[in-house]
């Protein structure tokens, strides 16, 4: 049983540079999220998705853009990285509103 | 909107002592209410869930959960730690409308020695 896939498990990027931050689920939930975690802080929503084609905003979008063409998939990009966006990303699916949410097993990013 | 309160940051707990982690929410209308636990390096695993029903609710584990809606609360209980219970754990709310998205406590670290 997959779940939720995540990758890259770790990465380091520069001040500036752009990347993408893979997330796949194998369980056709419509629900999907994305949070990032900092110590002391607990997870906090950048981006959901209710289903293809619908994205919406979390607490915490700026620096940060989504797209959801399929139901499995949902990246996240980041643009241009700053120092504040170093922190432990995590993907989750859930198959309803409201309903428990199943998560990847996170992305660890540094950017220095 | 939403709003998790947990307010024991770090607890130390001795082998086979009992445990109570306090979670608080802010919410004006219905609620679903979660626990999760994120051992050391690894993803988020839901301990155990709360819709609807009986407000005290079993996890796995030997976890369990107490809804207590006058007081918006859902505390975490465990009669005897184990030294493998050393963790973070995470108190979530979601509303049970359409659309709704999990909010979640800033965590509570339990450190558990032998």
């Amino acid at each position: 049983n997959a779940g939720v896939t995540q990758t890259p498990k770790f990465r380091i990027l520069k001040i500036g540079q752009s990347m993408t931050l893979q997330c796949t689920q194998d369980m056709n939930h419509n629900y999907m999220y994305w949070y990032r975690q900092d110590p002391g802080m607990g997870l906090k929503l950048i981006y959901y998705s209710v289903g293809a084609g619908i994205t919406d905003k979390g607490e915490v979008p700026n620096g940060y853009n989504v797209s959801r063409s399929t139901t499995e998939d949902f990246p996240l990009r980041l643009e241009l990285a700053a120092p504040s966006q170093t922190s432990v990303y995590f993907c989750a699916s859930s198959p309803a509103s409201g309903a428990e949410a199943f998560f990847g097993q996170g992305t660890r990013l540094t950017v220095v | 909107a939403q709003s998790v309160s947990q307010h024991n940051h770090h607890v130390i707990l001795s082998e086979a002592a009992s445990l109570e982690l306090g979670c608080n929410y802010s919410y004006g209308g219905t609620v679903n209410l979660f626990w999760y636990v994120q051992y050391p390096g690894q993803h988020l695993q839901l301990l155990l869930k709360y819709f609807s029903g009986d407000p005290l609710v079993k996890g796995i584990k030997g976890f369990e959960a107490e809804f207590i809606k006058s007081k918006f609360s859902f505390n975490l209980r465990k009669p005897s730690v184990q030294w493998s219970d050393t963790a973070e754990y995470f108190c979530a709310v979601s509303n049970t409308g359409t659309a709704s998205k999990l909010t979640f406590g800033t965590g509570t670290r339990l450190q558990v020695t032998l």
